[in-house]
């Protein structure tokens, strides 16, 4: 039940790219990131609903595809405060609505 | 706007005692809030919904006479730790829900039982 995140770790110079995946073996009602540093509690990044939309903000943007029950993070020309560890939280439909079952993170490091 | 408190952001106890955790939804009502524990280098795991005025909900495994939850109001919610034992040492994190569909994290407590 729990969200496959991948890649594990990613290590990116200041400046690059980076695409962190979030899949589901249900079928999802919505799709939730956050990003966490280390001791403290998740930051919401956003939030994607059930119907394929796409959002972001400044240079982290996500996707949500319906069909493969998948969605993505982008993150583009990363700070270094992009740093932490990145989550995303799934909420599958037909269950409780605002339950999240969280993937097991993906641990990111921008080096300058 | 949405921010979420937690109170303490830390505790140590000795075993057997009672903890309680407060999470307060600062600036907005949050009909419900949820409750998770987080250990070192892993995942969150949701523990419970807490919905104002009625039971909170448990997830699979854990203990609801040992983890009690009350949401006394629109804008609280208290996780109690009764009878702790160190195996409950851990970074405890709620969340609150806006309308419709996002959640904000508090700060969490860590708490430490020797």
């Amino acid at each position: 039940q729990q969200p496959v995140q991948s890649p594990q770790a990613v290590i990116l110079r200041e400046g690059e790219d980076a695409v962190i995946n979030c899949s589901s073996s249900k079928a999802l009602y919505s799709v939730h990131w956050y990003r966490q540093k280390h001791g403290e509690a998740p930051v919401f990044l956003m939030i994607l609903l059930k119907g394929g939309e796409q959002k972001g903000h400044e240079k982290i943007s996500a996707s949500f595809n319906e069909k493969k029950q998948q969605s993505s993070l982008y993150l583009t020309a990363s700070q270094l405060s992009y740093s932490g560890t990145y989550f995303c939280g799934t909420e599958y439909s037909g269950g409780s609505q605002g339950n999240l079952i969280f993937g097991k993170g993906t641990k990111l490091s921008v080096k300058p | 706007g949405a921010v979420v408190s937690q109170h303490p952001s830390w505790v140590i106890c000795k075993s057997g005692t009672s903890v309680k955790i407060e999470c307060r939804s600062l600036d907005f009502q949050a009909t419900t809030m949820f409750w998770y524990r987080q250990f070192p280098k892993q995942s969150l795991m949701l523990m419970a919904t807490s919905n104002e005025g009625s039971k909170a909900t448990y997830e699979q495994g854990v203990e609801k006479d040992k983890f009690l939850i009350n949401h006394a109001s629109l804008t609280l919610s208290t996780l109690t730790v009764t009878s702790a034992h160190p195996e409950d040492s851990s970074f405890y994190i709620c969340s609150a829900r806006t309308d419709p569909y996002e959640q904000y994290f508090g700060p969490g407590t860590r708490l430490t039982v020797t």
